[in-house]
């Protein structure tokens, strides 16, 4: 059974880049044909997705986000790696990672793992 | 992007209701529609995927209908464990978009 677990600095500085890892246990990103994506939760909020990274490396981003945003393979084939850039206190939040599941007759995916999530703040 | 209402926003029943939760898309999705249920400080926890497929071990209580634009969540006999916030999820176009949530309280 796949785990997901979330990692990384909880306080960031205005205009730096928040860096967060997801560790996946059970299983490889570079495998299995499956979507690994990033998610944020404004405190009280909905939640608004980030972007994800294919199996085969090909990313996909929220346009929102697009010009800040890299998810990338972390330090091994079971890390995922989140960067955003240049962030403001818009950007404090709870970040979670999960995996997409493709759907095999169509154009969608659905997400049926998620880490626990990690709360990042933005502040001086 | 395609934007997903959900109404009510939110929902107070008692254990055994029965209650449904509507989700609406801005634009037709297919069935590309899924939901998600989040407790407090949890993550979310997917329970119906492309409309009316039940995630493997959720309970059957739960079911999903619609197509198009409409769809629905139906909870059949809520459980106390069910009080929780749901949302719905467009998986048709990007960006994939959330509905703003539906927070079941208890009677």
């Amino acid at each position: 059974q796949v785990q997901l677990q979330e990692s990384g600095p909880g306080l960031v500085k205005p205009s730096q880049t928040l860096s967060l890892t997801c560790t996946v246990s059970g299983g490889s990103i570079r495998s299995g044909g499956y979507y690994w994506s990033w998610f944020r939760q404004h405190p009280g909020k909905g939640l608004e997705w980030i972007g994800y990274m294919f199996y085969t490396g090909s990313t996909y981003y929220n346009p929102s986000l697009k010009n800040r945003v890299i998810i990338s393979v972390g330090g091994s084939n079971s890390q995922l790696s989140l960067k955003l850039g240049s962030v403001t206190a818009a950007d404090t939040a709870v970040y979670y990672c999960a995996r997409g599941i493709p759907f095999a007759h169509g154009p969608t995916n659905w997400f049926d793992a998620w880490g626990q999530g990690t709360l990042v703040t933005v502040a001086s | 992007d395609i934007q997903m209402t959900q109404s009510p926003s939110s929902l107070s029943a008692s254990v055994g209701d029965r209650v449904t939760i509507t989700c609406r898309a801005s634009q037709t999705i297919n069935n590309y529609l899924n939901w998600y249920q989040q407790k407090p400080g949890k993550a979310p926890k997917l329970l119906i995927y492309t409309a009316s497929s039940l995630q493997s071990g959720v309970p059957s209580r739960f079911s999903g209908s619609g197509s198009g634009t409409d769809f629905t969540l139906t909870i059949s006999g809520l459980q106390p464990e069910d009080f929780a916030t749901y949302y719905c999820q467009q998986g048709y176009g990007s960006p994939l978009t959330f509905g703003q949530g539906t927070r079941l309280e208890i009677k």
